[in-house]
């Protein structure tokens, strides 16, 4: 069974501060990789996919960016923190071909101070 | 391009009575339609997935969605809610080919017990 794992749970960093957040994903080989982000009770922001190591789309440019050292890990991240970053970051996973059926991780909580 | 639309911010209903979640999508071809359910501070979870066949689909626990294309809806339903049924509810589509989900901004269910 494929399971996908975020690190870390939640943070609290100072505006300005540099961010990296992770995803990894276990049991399923060259998966189709996202990060949304979630307002507090709000919808999900698209911010990029990557269809395969070393390559990252962009959707929604919000001063961060994104890499696939691996075929299982999705790292997002900036070098300066906004008080607007805060939120719920989500990392999800689809098989290729099937339509972007979407399977989450748990999430991890950003609170920028 | 394609949208989601939640009419619905927020749904409250008694335990053990009906319910109607309404979606309505926008997009000019044949979409795959999702509904995801997110419990607090959690990822979300796939209840039930879209694309072609019977226009109605089962979902996990109970749930059902049905496809009306001449009126661009994917309403969520359940014959009798249970109190462990709250939470927020999302309604997705893709167009399938281009690695973009759109959600709707989500509709929380209250289940009064």
């Amino acid at each position: 069974a494929q399971t996908i794992h975020q690190w870390p749970v939640a943070e609290i960093k100072a505006v300005g501060s540099p961010l990296s957040l992770g995803c990894t994903i276990k049991g399923k080989s060259s998966p189709n990789l996202y990060w949304y982000w979630q307002a507090t009770g709000g919808t999900l922001q698209q911010l990029f996919y990557s269809i395969t190591v070393g390559q990252v789309e962009s959707v929604v440019q919000l001063n961060l960016s994104a890499s696939r050292p691996k075929d299982d890990q999705f790292i997002l991240s900036t070098e300066k923190l906004l008080l607007s970053h805060s939120g719920f970051y989500l990392c999800a996973w689809s098989q290729q071909n099937s339509g972007n059926t979407l399977y989450f991780g748990e999430g991890s909580r950003l609170i920028v101070v | 391009a394609q949208s989601v639309t939640q009419p619905d911010a927020r749904v409250t209903v008694s335990e053990g009575a009906s319910l109607q979640l309404r979606c309505k999508y926008s997009y000019s071809g044949t979409p795959y339609l999702f509904w995801y359910v997110q419990y607090p501070r959690q990822g979300l979870q796939l209840l039930l997935k879209y694309y072609s066949g019977d226009p109605v689909v089962q979902g996990v626990n109970g749930f059902e969605a049905e496809f009306i294309k001449s009126n661009s809806s994917f309403h969520l339903r359940k014959a009798s809610v249970h109190w462990s049924d709250s939470a927020v509810y999302f309604c997705a589509v893709s167009a399938g080919s281009n690695n973009r989900i759109f959600f709707g901004d989500g509709t929380q269910l209250v289940v009064k017990p």
